[in-house]
């Protein structure tokens, strides 16, 4: 079946720093991949939908120029958390949908953010 | 805006029993309805996918159903084990939004 991997899995980082995280398709093209965000204990909130060779589009309240996001192949999307802060610490999960007419998607396995 | 509901947000049960996970959402437009698992500090794991034209789909033990009129979904699962503890997660696929997910329902089954 599909895989859609995360790396890193988790990361921590110092107040200030920038963090890539990676999202790749292994055994299919994406021309569309999903970031979301999940803090403890709450649901998962749909960040940005990362287009290949085109900006990626942002949910309100998501500020663009914090979170970075490169989808510069069929198979990779980055999200760049730039100058991170303690309240940026969260689970990020990226997604991949498999068939465009159903919306079924594939999820990473998530990356544990935490930042000090 | 599609708003996703999930009760009861956590459950407890002996192993063995049947139970019903329950959803629910605001706009009855919807492409798919999914229904995922999540173990602590993990990823999604897909569960099953109902299609707007479909009343349910069966996967081993777990049976979902969609009521497209009146909002609804549950999530049937016979003969709970310890391993099927964890957050089930419903999510409704409508408009330009790929995917709205409810807050999900803990479950803990009991050996």
């Amino acid at each position: 079946g599909a895989v859609v991997s995360q790396h890193p899995s988790w990361v921590i980082c110092k107040s200030g720093t920038s963090v890539k995280i990676e999202c790749r398709s292994l055994d299919f093209q994406a021309t569309t991949m999903f970031w979301y965000r999940q803090f403890p204990k709450q649901s998962l909130m749909l960040m940005a939908t990362s287009n290949e060779g085109s900006k990626a589009t942002y949910e309100q309240g998501v500020e663009k120029d914090k979170f970075l996001i490169n989808h510069a192949s069929l198979t990779l999307s980055t999200l760049t958390v730039t100058s991170a802060h303690p309240e940026d610490s969260s689970f990020y999960i990226c997604s991949a949908p498999i068939d465009r007419s159903s919306y079924e998607q594939y999820f990473g396995p998530g990356t544990r953010l935490t930042v000090t | 805006k599609q708003e996703v509901t999930q009760i009861p947000a956590a459950l407890s049960v002996p192993e063995g029993e049947n139970l019903v996970l329950n959803c629910s959402f605001t706009d009855s437009a919807i492409y798919n309805l999914q229904w995922f698992r999540q173990d602590p500090g993990k990823g999604l794991t897909s569960l099953l996918l109902i299609q707007s034209s479909q009343r349910e789909q069966t996967s081993g033990r777990l049976n979902a159903s969609l009521d497209k009129s009146s909002g609804r979904s549950t999530l049937y699962i016979a003969a709970s084990q310890p391993g099927d503890s964890a957050t089930y997660l419903c999510a409704a696929v409508s408009g330009n939004t790929p995917l709205v997910f409810g807050k999900g329902t803990r479950l803990s089954v009991i050996a």
